[in-house]
């Protein structure tokens, strides 16, 4: 157990329909990451927060966005779904010295 | 820009021998360097880290990988492999002095264990 936890672990919906993906990072840890895995495109990074201001940004789409809450849950919204959007996302934390990110078990989102 | 490329898709292996994944980088600056394995249906897990140091790294389950700096490598071996080990394995690097430790991801190696 990473101490990541993320929810809801499937998720189907529509196209067109919004949806919002929550993750609890490690207790203290200070650091959210987002990613997408997918078949074509592998593992990539979507966007991090720190202590709830956005840190750095990645491949993210436009009708994609993510926050940090004050008690360092991160939630990713994801709107105007589209088929191709259907992927793993993992939510990672880091904090402290650490340089290492511990991953969340994933949702898998699947656009029908 | 940082790269990583994992030069082998898929790895056959029989249980007992050794293995070794491949793993180069491309980066401009200095990286730290990760092993994550992806058992399936589940997360991603370290199995082990460079950061600084030692270039030969180990994690408890008897894997290691050693940092090459001059052939940028970051090769992941066993001795002997078991079952168990059967599962998806990614390098990944981030850059060492960001103050975010983004992860750029290989595309993955799937190692399979033959009875």
């Amino acid at each position: 157990d990473s101490g990541v936890t993320q929810t809801p672990k499937h998720l189907i919906t529509a196209t067109g329909q919004r949806v919002t993906l929550r993750c609890s990072p490690r207790s203290g840890d200070l650091s959210v990451y987002w990613y997408q895995q997918s078949l074509d495109q592998g593992l990539q990074f979507l966007i991090q927060y720190y202590n709830g201001e956005e840190r750095a940004k990645g491949n993210i789409l436009e009708r994609f966005s993510a926050q940090q809450f004050p008690d360092l849950h991160s939630e990713l919204n994801l709107s105007s779904l589209e088929l191709g959007d259907s992927a793993l996302y993992f939510c990672a934390s880091s904090g402290g010295k650490g340089r290492e990110a511990f991953f969340g078990q994933g949702t898998r989102l699947t656009v029908v | 820009a940082q790269s990583v490329t994992q030069l082998d898709s898929q790895v056959p292996v029989f249980e007992e021998a050794p293995v070794e994944l491949r793993c180069n980088y491309s980066s401009s600056v200095s990286v730290y360097l990760f092993w994550y394995v992806q058992y399936p249906n589940q997360g991603l897990q370290l199995l082990l880290k460079y950061l600084s140091g030692s270039t030969l790294v180990e994690s408890i389950n008897g894997f290691e990988a050693e940092f090459n700096k001059s052939q940028t490598s970051f090769h992941l071996r066993k001795p002997s492999v078991h079952i168990s080990d059967t599962a998806e394995y990614f390098c990944a690097v981030s850059h060492s002095g960001a103050g975010s430790y983004q992860l750029t991801f290989g595309k993955g190696t799937k190692l399979s264990v033959i009875p």
